[in-house]
């Protein structure tokens, strides 16, 4: 099985514009999720998809939104960048609530 | 808030034996999780305890105390390729896949 495909791998953005990030989980897996990591905050949640539909929302500003379509598929966007939304952006993918996390090699977005 | 503390380095020699702590607060705790990620690399899943005790995965072990809010990673005959981080992270809900994570632990294998 192929497993979780993220692109592009590196982004370079500027202050103010906006972001589209693209995840395709591992075939039959219905759950995507998308994580934030930076050196000082670590890992943070910041949203979960089960068929189309978001079951958890991490502690982040209504700039971040993301959708998943009918084939698992997902996007997350970033709207009115800011300096600080510089990081490695990991989506992860899994085939039920009890199963672990299977992570792409991640997005890293630099805001200049 | 919810939180998970674990040391920032640990280092260790080649075949020696190293355990990484995790102690957590959180609310709504379903399980740990334990990941290795090396550097540039994903995150890979390694071990999940949803219950009280030890899980054993070849030369990695996960051990969980409930009652202590308190785990533990175990990692046997270190070798030089398990030099990487690892990261604990506590589910926070029955019905989905949202991980808090702690910090992350540097483990650095020497000859």
């Amino acid at each position: 099985k192929a497993g979780v495909t993220q692109t592009p791998r590196y982004l370079i953005k500027t202050r103010g514009q906006q972001v589209t990030l693209s995840c395709s989980p591992i075939s039959g897996h219905r759950s995507v999720s998308w994580y934030q990591q930076t050196p000082g905050q670590g890992l943070q949640f910041l949203f979960e998809y089960f068929s189309e539909t978001q079951r958890n929302k991490g502690n982040f500003p209504g700039r971040f939104s993301g959708r998943q379509f009918s084939n698992s598929r997902s996007e997350m966007n970033v709207s009115t960048l800011e300096l600080g939304d510089s990081a490695l952006y990991l989506c992860a993918s899994s085939g039920d609530s009890n199963s672990p996390l299977h992570f792409g090699n991640g997005t890293r977005l630099t805001v200049t | 808030g919810q939180s998970l503390e674990q040391p920032s380095e640990v280092t260790a020699v080649e075949g020696a034996i190293v355990q990484i702590n995790c102690t957590y607060q959180t609310s709504g705790f379903y399980g740990l999780s334990w990941y290795q990620q090396h550097d540039g690399g994903a995150p890979t899943f390694l071990s999940y305890n949803a219950l009280d005790g030890l899980e054993e995965t070849g030369r990695f072990s996960s051990f969980l105390s409930r009652s202590d809010s308190y785990g533990y990673l175990l990692l046997q005959e270190l070798q030089m390729k398990d030099s990487a981080s690892y990261f604990c992270a506590a589910r926070l809900d029955n019905a989905g896949n949202m991980l808090t994570f702690g910090g992350g632990t540097r483990l650095m294998v020497k000859p």
